[in-house]
């Protein structure tokens, strides 16, 4: 079972704009990542954040985290080609067995 | 560091035929992971080790894959015998402990005719 759901499934930008994707999930977590995939390869951590966080900066990355609301958002600024990706939230829920549940992941397309 | 090797990169079989893939975590990482990505979804978790033992494999289909980690290092995945619903993305990962960041390796695209 699938326990984020990104949102939105798929988002086209312009080279410069920023880029907003949303993560929803179910159940109480410990920590929620984000990943990004380029097309054909493995996935690459961007982030973690702990549920006693409400946000996290890396570089262009900005992450919140809304436990309350059970959901996170990812904030990508000055967008590039290379952004060009799926991304992905990953949860692991408290009480269980501590694995990571993925998302659907939403595509990014960053037009030059 | 080097990262998470896993082989073939590519494999074709017609179904009921069987298949197996290998993967070598990086060095000193207990956790090991293999996903199952079907094309347009996210990674669905089929088995988990830590070390030697495994942690999770609630959502491997036991009546046809099955797994093993060798030493607490390298590990195999077989499917025996495959379905075309197995057709996807095999992808392999480590971390150093349990719910850490996870290194990927690149997958194995498996197709099943």
């Amino acid at each position: 079972s699938q326990q984020g759901e990104e949102d939105p499934q798929a988002l086209s930008i312009q080279e410069g704009e920023n880029a907003t994707m949303n993560c929803s999930y179910k159940t109480s977590i410990n920590n929620l990542q984000w990943y990004r995939q380029n097309s054909g390869r493995g996935l690459v951590h961007l982030i973690l954040i702990r549920s006693n966080e409400r946000e996290k900066h890396s570089g262009r990355l900005r992450v919140t985290l809304d436990t309350s609301k059970k959901s996170s958002s990812l904030l990508i600024t000055a967008s590039r080609a290379a952004d060009t990706a799926s991304y992905f939230c990953a949860t692991d829920a408290q009480g269980g067995s501590e694995k990571l549940v993925f998302g659907k992941g939403t595509k990014l397309t960053v037009n030059p | 560091e080097a990262g998470v090797a896993q082989s073939p990169r590519y494999k074709i079989i017609e179904k009921r035929q069987s298949v197996a893939f290998w993967c070598n975590p990086i060095s000193g990482h207990a956790t090991l992971y293999w996903y199952q990505q079907i094309l347009g979804q996210g990674p669905k978790l089929l088995i988990q080790f830590q070390n030697n033992g495994v942690v999770d494999d609630s959502q491997l289909p036991k009546d046809r894959f099955s797994a093993e980690r060798l030493k607490g290092v390298d590990s195999t995945l077989k499917i025996q015998p495959a379905k075309l619903e197995d057709s996807a993305v095999y992808l392999c990962a480590s971390s150093p402990d349990r719910i850490r960041a996870l290194h990927f390796g690149n997958g194995t695209r498996l197709t099943v005719t």
